[in-house]
Parts: C-alpha cells; structure tokens; sequence
C-alpha cells in the first residue's frame, strides 16, 4: 500500500513565522506535490517536483517555497506565514510514466496563522 | 487560462446512478483526465483515468467525448458510503505552460 506521510495534521502558528511543512512517501515516486485547500475553491497546485532538486511553479507560488533533497521527501515552506495562509495543505505523490496521473494523497496538514 | 467547471452539489437516492459532468477547455492534447473522491478529513483518493470514449473498473465509468472538452463520471447504484466529494483533474498546455487543474469539486449526498 503506497503511504504518503504529512508531519503534522494541525499546526497553529503566528504571522510571519518561518513555517515548514514536511510530506515523506515510501513507494519510490517520482512526482510530488503540494497543494493548498479551500472552501469553494477546491484543490489548488502550489509547487511540484518531477525529480530531486527539481521543482516547478504551480497555480498559486507566491508565498511559498519548496525543497526536495531527497527523493521520497518534499518539503514546503511558509518564508513568512500569514493569515491568509490558513488552510489545509495537501501532499501527493505519483510515479513516472502510464500511472503518473493517479495521485496518492496524504491525510493533510491543516494550518492555522494568527 | 485553464477552466473546469463542475456542479457544486447533486443529490441521489440509494441505489441510484449517480452522473456527474466535468467541463474544461484548453485541455492538453495527450494527456489523461483522472477523477478522485475525498471524504471528510481525508485526502483525496483516486477513482478512475481515462483519455478518451469510454473506460470502466470496478467502482465507476468514465465517459469522454471526441472532442475531450467534458468528462462525465458515472456511479452505478450508488449507497450511502459514496456520500463524497468528487473531483475531476484536467491537465492543461498552452503559452508555454503546463498546469494540473482541479475542478471545484461536486458534493454528492445520497439519501436513503
């Protein structure tokens, strides 16, 4: 059964921490990605990566970051979080190839910015 | 720019079939449209992927005209346990960029 860990399922921190979001994934994938959840307005792509090292932007960049070292780890980062940075960030993970469109998803992380 | 559009909401009763339609246009020439159902708290969970006419597993079908500008996802007999949300994921090409867009998502409730 492919896994995909997220770090934390709640988190509450303040405007303009430094805020690290990890997702870690055990089937060797190729894909990652992170995206951002909001009430009426569905799943939206921040940030993805095809390799290690290797990202590209999404729908919605700004205000993030990201890193992949290694290949089954991709983190995302809040610089300096705000409070219109609350949501709930969803990380995936696919492989290359045929099957490279069926997306396997972590629980979750839902952040909270006061 | 990438568009897809979705009903919000739909209701069913038990037993039911369940069709659910995905608009989107400028969708990329070779690539798939994939459908996913989340429950509450969880992530999404994939369902069914499909490029073009009509494709069917276990849990559902998937129809996709010719022209590929809708998909529409099929639940046959549908119970409660497949009270969800229910996304499509269009991939998009064009000026250059590439986007993975989901759709707002369509709430199914069904009643018993």
């Amino acid at each position: 059964d492919v896994k995909v860990t997220q770090s934390s399922r709640y988190l509450v921190k303040r405007t303009g921490e430094k805020v690290f979001l990890e997702c870690v994934q055990d089937m060797d994938h190729e894909n990652m990605f992170w995206y951002r959840q909001d009430p009426g307005l569905g799943l939206r792509l921040i940030y993805f990566s095809y390799d290690v090292k290797m990202k590209e932007k999404g729908d919605i960049p700004e205000g993030y970051s990201v890193s992949r070292e290694k290949k089954e780890r991709f983190s995302l980062i809040l610089e300096s979080a705000s409070t219109n940075q609350t949501s709930m960030y969803l990380c995936a993970s696919s492989s290359r190839g045929p099957d490279s469109y069926e997306q396997y998803f972590g629980p979750g992380t839902r952040l909270t910015v006061t | 720019l990438a568009k897809t559009t979705q009903p919000i909401s739909m209701d069913s009763y038990e037993g039911q079939e369940v069709n659910i339609t995905c608009s989107h246009n400028n969708i990329a020439t070779n690539d798939y449209i994939t459908w996913y159902q989340q429950f509450p708290s969880q992530g999404p969970r994939f369902i069914i992927q499909g490029y073009k006419t009509k494709v069917t597993n276990e849990v559902a079908s998937l129809f996709i005209p010719a022209d590929r500008k809708s998909s529409t996802l099929s639940l046959p007999r549908v119970s409660l346990s497949d009270t969800a949300v229910y996304y499509c994921l269009v991939p998009y090409s064009g000026a250059g960029s590439y986007q993975l867009t989901f759709g707002k998502g369509t709430k199914l409730s069904v009643i018993p």
